[in-house]
């Protein structure tokens, strides 16, 4: 499977203010995928990024609060914008792992997570 | 709708015993996969297992053994002489073919006692 990695690993930051989530995987893959988990809660998938094309997002997430690049095959960043004590969460980065073109192997490895706490 | 429910919130055992971590899922599609992770403390999701829904064929993987029911919609995984490093939070989920999104349970938190 794909090593993924996440940068930062954990932050605390001020409400107001942003922070942008690294995920870099170590091979090329189509689908990307954001996911924030909540303290003591589920994985919910804030939105799916593929390569050239807008991120997609789930209901109740939307793009002005959680921007989303994928510049290339290998990478893509979620920016957590005018943040408020609500959004510390753990912020997880997901890949199918696939070659580009290549059939998917319809199974998702996940980054180690970001740990955000905003005061 | 789909629908993932891990009715177990919390699982204590003591060392070496066999734990049983149910999982019923709700879903119309005739196909469809099934997953299991697991989140120790540290965070990270650690991929477990997946499964479509044409096989029904149970299986074994060392201490760990997964049971497929399409009859009861069940998913159950069992983990036989559980060690403290067992200890974590462990997510079923599931997704449609092709679908991408994947439904998630609550996870059932596991903790093995010395």
């Amino acid at each position: 499977s794909a090593v993924i990695s996440q940068k930062p690993s954990r932050d605390i930051c001020q409400r107001g203010t942003s922070l942008t989530i690294q995920c870099q995987v170590d091979s090329q893959v189509t689908m990307m995928f954001w996911y924030r988990q909540q303290p003591g809660q589920s994985l919910t998938l804030i939105a799916t990024a593929n390569q050239g094309s807008e991120a997609t997002y789930e209901s109740g997430f939307v793009i002005d609060k959680f921007p989303i690049s994928r510049p290339n095959l290998t990478f893509s960043t979620l920016t957590v914008s005018n943040m408020s004590p609500e959004d510390s969460s753990i912020y997880l980065c997901s890949v199918d792992n696939v070659l580009a073109g290549l059939v998917s192997t319809d199974t998702q490895y996940f980054g180690p997570g970001t740990r955000l706490t905003v005061l | 709708a789909q629908k993932v429910t891990q009715a177990q919130t919390e699982i204590s055992v003591v060392e070496k015993e066999d734990v049983t971590l149910d999982c019923v899922y709700e879903t119309r599609d005739t196909t469809y996969y099934l997953f299991w992770y697991k989140q120790p403390p540290s965070g990270e999701l650690v991929f477990l297992i997946r499964r479509n829904s044409f096989d029904e064929q149970n299986e074994i993987s060392g201490r760990y053994s997964w049971n497929f029911q399409k009859s009861t919609s069940s998913f159950n995984f069992t983990i036989t002489a559980s060690q403290v490093v067992d200890s974590a939070v462990y997510f079923c989920a599931l997704s449609e073919a092709l679908a991408y999104k994947y439904i998630f349970g609550t996870g059932t938190r596991l903790k093995v006692l010395a």
